[in-house]
C-alpha cells in the first residue's frame, strides 16, 4: 500500500488552462513538499507547507491535514509547467524524520 | 554559490565493480541524503547524515555505504555493483531534517549497471 498516492500519474492541458494535482497520504505529517523535476531531471522544490494555503506566481498549494490531502494548483497554465510534480510527506523515523514520495504526476501543457 | 553538485553525471558499470558517488554542497548544511529514483516509483532513501561524522540509514541501504568527514562532502560508495542497481541517483541537502526546511537537490547521476 503507497504511503502517498498522486493523481492523476499523467495530466494533458492546453495553455491557458488550470491544473489542479492531488496528493492523499496516509502517513501522519507535519510539513509536506511540492516537488517540480524538469525533463532534463533536475528536482527543484516549489512549496513545503504544514497548513493552509501558499501562493507563488501562478502556483498555488494547500492542505487539509484532517483529511490527509493536498493540491497544487497552476493557474494560466504554460508549455514551460511541462514537468513531473511530485508531493512528498514527512514522516517521524530517525533523529530527523525522512521524506515519503509519491510517485509524481508528469504535465505536459499543449501550446 | 554552486549549490548541490554531483559526479559523475553518467556512469556505467559492470557487475562486481565499486566506485563512489560525489556530493557535494557550499550552502554549510547540516543535513544530507542521497535517494535513488526508479521507474514507477517514488524516490527512495538510501542513507543520510545530519552532520559531519554522522550517518543513518534510509529505506534501501543495502549494497551502499556513506560516510560525512565535513559538511561539504556527503559521498555514496557502490561496494560491489548490481544491476539492481542501475538507476538515477540524486544527493539533496537541507539546513536541517526535512521536517520543516526546503531541500536541494544536486542534478543526479545516471548509473547503469550491466
Amino acid at each position: 500500500k503507497n504511503e502517498v498516492e498522486q493523481s492523476p500519474q499523467n495530466l494533458t492541458a492546453q495553455e491557458g488552462e488550470f491544473i489542479t494535482i492531488n496528493c492523499s497520504y496516509s502517513v501522519g505529517i507535519s510539513a509536506l513538499h511540492w516537488l517540480q523535476q524538469h525533463p532534463g531531471g533536475g528536482i527543484v522544490s516549489l512549496f513545503m507547507l504544514s497548513s493552509g494555503k501558499k501562493k507563488h506566481g501562478r502556483l498555488i498549494a494547500t492542505i487539509n491535514i484532517q483529511e490527509k490531502h493536498s493540491s497544487l494548483h497552476i493557474t494560466a497554465s504554460h508549455p514551460r509547467d511541462s514537468a513531473v510534480y511530485i508531493c512528498a510527506v514527512w514522516v517521524y523515523g530517525g533523529s530527523q524524520g525522512n521524506l515519503i514520495f509519491g510517485k509524481g504526476t508528469k504535465l505536459s501543457v499543449k501550446p | 554559490n554552486a549549490g548541490v553538485t554531483q559526479t559523475p553525471k553518467f556512469q556505467v558499470l559492470k557487475t562486481g565493480q565499486s566506485m563512489t558517488l560525489q556530493c557535494a554542497q557550499d550552502m554549510n548544511h547540516e543535513y544530507m541524503s542521497w535517494y535513488r529514483q526508479d521507474p514507477g516509483m517514488g524516490l527512495r532513501l538510501i542513507h543520510y547524515s545530519v552532520g559531519a561524522g554522522i550517518t543513518d540509514q534510509g529505506e534501501v541501504p543495502n549494497g551502499y555505504n556513506v560516510s560525512r568527514s565535513t559538511t561539504e562532502d556527503f559521498p555514496l560508495r557502490l561496494l560491489s555493483a548490481a544491476p539492481s542497481q542501475t538507476s538515477v541517483y540524486f544527493c539533496a541537502s537541507s539546513l536541517w531534517g526535512p521536517r520543516g526546511n526546503e531541500q536541494f537537490f544536486g542534478p543526479g547521476t545516471r548509473l547503469t549497471v550491466l
